[in-house]
């Protein structure tokens, strides 16, 4: 039973450029959700898309998108990218329906470097 | 607003001694609370979760953590250290009655010594 995978696990980029990483979510999960992790900081809440629609945002810049696709998986883009832009950006999977108990499954993260 | 905090940066600990990964809390209704553990280059893996009933939670790996619903706090403990337990500790707060996103604090480095 495969767990979250995010692709690719490393990207360097150049300041204005566009990026889009990847995620599938957990077997049987139905919700993803975004992170963005900077360097010694903990994970801050992007996004989190159900159903193929984004149902929850956090303070993130319009710069920052994403989408669902039928198999419920996922991607983040962010355009114009800046230097602060870079970090480990993190996936995770998880039931929505009546389960906002139950713990997130985590991929291994995109390192994104921007320079 | 929901927020968490991990007061210390960094705990050091010789293996075999008791551990302690402080975290306390703030939301505005009931919480679930969360401990994650990060490994170098890889995600954020569950550790265990209060959501009610015994304030003593037990989880993965020998872990444990008390809710102190007065104190607002959620401690990660461990009777006995080990230097594989040497990670970035997460805890994390979601506000039962809110239909909300999961908030993370900043993080404890735990540093096992041998």
């Amino acid at each position: 039973d495969a767990g979250v995978t995010q692709s690719p696990t490393h990207l360097i980029k150049t300041r204005g450029q566009q990026v889009t990483l990847r995620c599938s979510p957990k077997s049987g999960h139905d919700t993803v959700s975004w992170y963005q992790q900077a360097l010694g900081q903990g994970p801050q809440f992007i996004f989190q898309y159900y159903e193929e629609e984004e149902r929850q945002r956090g303070n993130f810049p319009d710069r920052f998108s994403g989408h669902q696709f039928p198999n419920y998986s996922s991607e983040l883009n962010v355009n114009a990218l800046l230097l602060g832009d870079s970090a480990l950006y993190l996936c995770a999977s998880s039931l929505l329906t009546g389960r906002s108990n139950q713990p997130q499954h985590f991929g291994d993260g995109t390192r994104l470097s921007i320079l | 607003a929901q927020s968490v905090a991990q007061p210390e940066d960094q705990v050091n600990v010789a293996e075999g001694n008791p551990l302690t990964v402080k975290c306390t809390y703030s939301v505005s209704g009931n919480p679930y609370l969360f401990w994650y553990v990060q490994y170098p280059n890889r995600g954020l893996q569950f550790l265990l979760k209060y959501i009610t009933g015994d304030n003593l939670v037990k989880g993965s790996y020998g872990f444990e953590a008390e809710f102190n619903k007065s104190q607002t706090s959620f401690h990660l403990k461990k009777p006995s250290a080990l230097v594989s337990d040497s990670a970035l500790y997460f805890c994390a707060v979601r506000d039962k009655n809110r239909d909300d996103k999961i908030i993370f604090g900043k993080g404890t480095r735990l540093h096992i010594l041998p």
